[in-house]
């Protein structure tokens, strides 16, 4: 199985500003995706982070507001700009390595005052 | 109507009890369903993982797939006080991305 790690692990963060988490896998995988999870909710996810090219967002997701990076098989950035209060959420990697099961990273837990 | 329907709980059950969690979906392309456990404040961990119809064991936990009925199951035999947790069930036609339920919440009392 995958071990994914994220940076950081919580933040508070001021109106306006913009965060950078980052999202390390200890092997190579195929895919890797960012999700958004609100208290007491499911996941919801962002977009699909591919290698070497633009992510791929779901639905109500922009580039402007949520910029990722994947710039090799192990590696990926997502930034939250321009954040208001509305963006206080977990914030989750997750990667699939084989076939279809896929993992987590612990989640970054972001509040913006 | 969601594609995934997840009862979210929360289900209390006394330790040591048969705990069995439930998913319907409507989809009928979806091939590969996962179990998910998530605690408090941590990140999802994958449990069972089970292609098409049919049952998976692993040790106390139990993965059944009716394709033909479109539910999903997860069973926990000899529940434990530490298998409280978030329970989601996830599934996925294919190479393209998952379909969460909602989370059921487990409570195991001692």
């Amino acid at each position: 199985s995958a071990v994914i790690s994220q940076k950081p692990s919580r933040d508070i963060c001021q109106r306006g500003t913009s965060l950078t988490i980052q999202c390390q896998v200890d092997s190579q995988v195929t895919m890797m995706f960012w999700y958004r999870q609100q208290p007491g909710q499911s996941l919801t996810l962002i977009a699909t982070a591919n290698q070497g090219s633009e992510a791929t967002y779901e639905s109500g997701f922009v580039i402007d507001k949520f910029p990722i990076s994947r710039p090799n098989l192990t590696f990926s950035t997502l930034t939250v700009s321009n954040m208001s209060p509305e963006d206080s959420s977990i914030y989750l990697c997750s990667a699939r390595d084989r076939v279809m099961e896929q993992y987590f990273g612990p989640g970054t837990r972001l509040t913006v005052t | 109507q969601k594609e995934v329907e997840q009862d979210p709980g929360p289900l209390s059950v006394p330790e040591g009890a048969i705990v069995s969690l439930n998913c319907t979906y409507s989809n009928s392309a979806f091939q590969y369903f996962m179990w998910y456990r998530q605690y408090s404040r941590k990140g999802p961990e994958l449990l069972m993982y089970t292609y098409s119809s049919g049952n998976k064991e692993d040790g106390r936990f139990t993965a059944q797939v009716d394709k033909s009925s479109k539910y999903i199951s997860l069973f926990i035999r000899d529940s434990q006080p530490s298998d409280s947790a978030t329970y989601l069930c996830a599934m996925s036609a294919g190479t393209d991305k998952l379909i969460f339920g909602t989370g059921t919440r487990l409570q195991v009392f001692p």
